[in-house]
This record gives C-alpha cells, structure tokens and sequence, in this order.
C-alpha cells in the first residue's frame, strides 16, 4: 500500500489521559500535514512538517497538542491531558515537492473519541 | 472568518445528468485550488486543481472553473453517477504559505438512481 497510513483509526481516551496519533506520508513524500474535523465541520489545518522541522504550527492549539517527524519512523500528534471537545477525527496528509507540490494526499484518519 | 465557503450544504441529481458544485474565497492571496471527494469514515480523495493562471482544467467527467474577478470556482461532474455520492469539499491555498490548505465546509451531493 503506497497511500498515506495512520494508525490507529479509532482511539478511546479517558479525560486526562494521553492521545498519540501516527502518520506515515506516501512514499517519496518530504511534506506531512495534519488537519482536523470536528463534527459537521470542514478540516481545519494545525501543523505542516518536514524531517526534522516544524515549518508552520500556526493551527495547533498553544497548549497539549504537539507533533512531531523524526528523521526516521513517522509522524506523531500528541495530546496531552485530553479532553472532550478533543473527540474529532485526525487527518494526516503528504506531499511532494516539485510542480505537484500543492496536491495533498490524505490518509484514513484516525477517530478519537474523549469520554 | 470564514475564507472559503461552500454555500449549498446539499444537492441532489439525477443519474446522468449534471452536478455542480460551487465554492466563493475571500482571500486574494489565494492562487491554487482543490477539490476533494469524501465518504464516511474515510480521509478526502484529491479529485482536482487548478492554478489561478488557468479559469478551466478538465479531468474526464471533472471540471473545474476559476473566475478569479468574482473570487468563485465550480466543480461540473457530468455525466453524475450514484458512486459519485460524497461529501465534496473545495480546498484553497497560496504559494507565499506554507502550503496549509483551507477548506470549506463540504457539500453533500446525492445522485439518484
């Protein structure tokens, strides 16, 4: 499967615990982006990574939420000492660099839900 | 602020005949856009783009048109089939960003059989 992978795709956490979230790009893809989307609403972006680097956070929430693209193994969004209006589905999306650079490729997502 | 809108929550068709979507900004700094398709308990499919150099780019039974004057695009699925029911979202970003993509909130859009 050469698509972009997350896992898990459902995450049962109680208030307080701990969420990590785990995307691998496309193959070939430098550019991982995670968005996310609360019910009956469109994906809002948080954090844009390349190896090693953090380019753009400018969506993610200043406390409890920090990501991160290790030069090996995947991306990781954690949340700290979640709560319930955490609950949403995680997207995670790669790209290439290049003409096609702009074109976005999403994985399943990863559904949490905060009880 | 709502940069990107998709106005029509919903819209139902025939099979076979058109489909259009329709998708307004606000953001002049925007300059390249996108359409994803998206099914429940599923991530958006990329469907199709255009820059803002082009009003037109054409992908078998998608096309998408740009009006850049009146800051508004299209998305035209013809002919509409029932595996073409989905949440369609348009999708909108700058090349001075960091290439954050900045959507709408999605429109339904059912074909009947």
């Amino acid at each position: 499967n050469a698509g972009v992978m997350q896992n898990p795709r459902h995450l049962v956490r109680r208030r307080g615990q701990e969420a990590r979230l785990r995307c691998s790009p496309m193959k070939g893809h430098s550019h991982v982006y995670w968005y996310r989307q609360l019910p009956e609403e469109g994906l809002k972006f948080m954090v844009y990574l390349q190896k090693e680097n953090i380019i753009d956070e400018s969506g993610m929430p200043k406390e409890r939420f920090s990501a991160e693209f290790p030069k090996e193994g995947p991306s990781i969004l954690r949340i700290q000492q979640v709560v319930r209006g955490d609950s949403a589905a995680y997207f995670c999306a790669s790209s290439s660099t290049g003409d096609s650079s702009y074109e976005q490729y999403f994985g399943p997502g990863t559904r949490l839900t905060v009880t | 602020d709502q940069q990107v809108k998709q106005n029509s929550p919903s819209l139902s068709v025939q099979e076979g005949r058109i489909s259009i979507l329709n998708c307004d900004y606000t953001n002049s700094m925007f300059d390249y856009f996108l359409w994803y398709k998206k099914y429940p308990a599923e991530g958006p499919t990329f469907l199709i783009s255009i820059s803002s150099i082009k009003d037109k780019n054409e992908d078998g039974r998608f096309t998408v048109f740009l009006n850049k004057s009146a800051k508004h695009l299209s998305l035209h699925i013809v002919p509409s089939q029932p595996g073409d029911s989905a949440v369609y979202f348009c999708a909108a970003t700058s090349s001075g960003s960091a290439r954050q993509l900045t959507f709408g909130s999605g429109t339904q859009l059912t074909v009947l059989p």
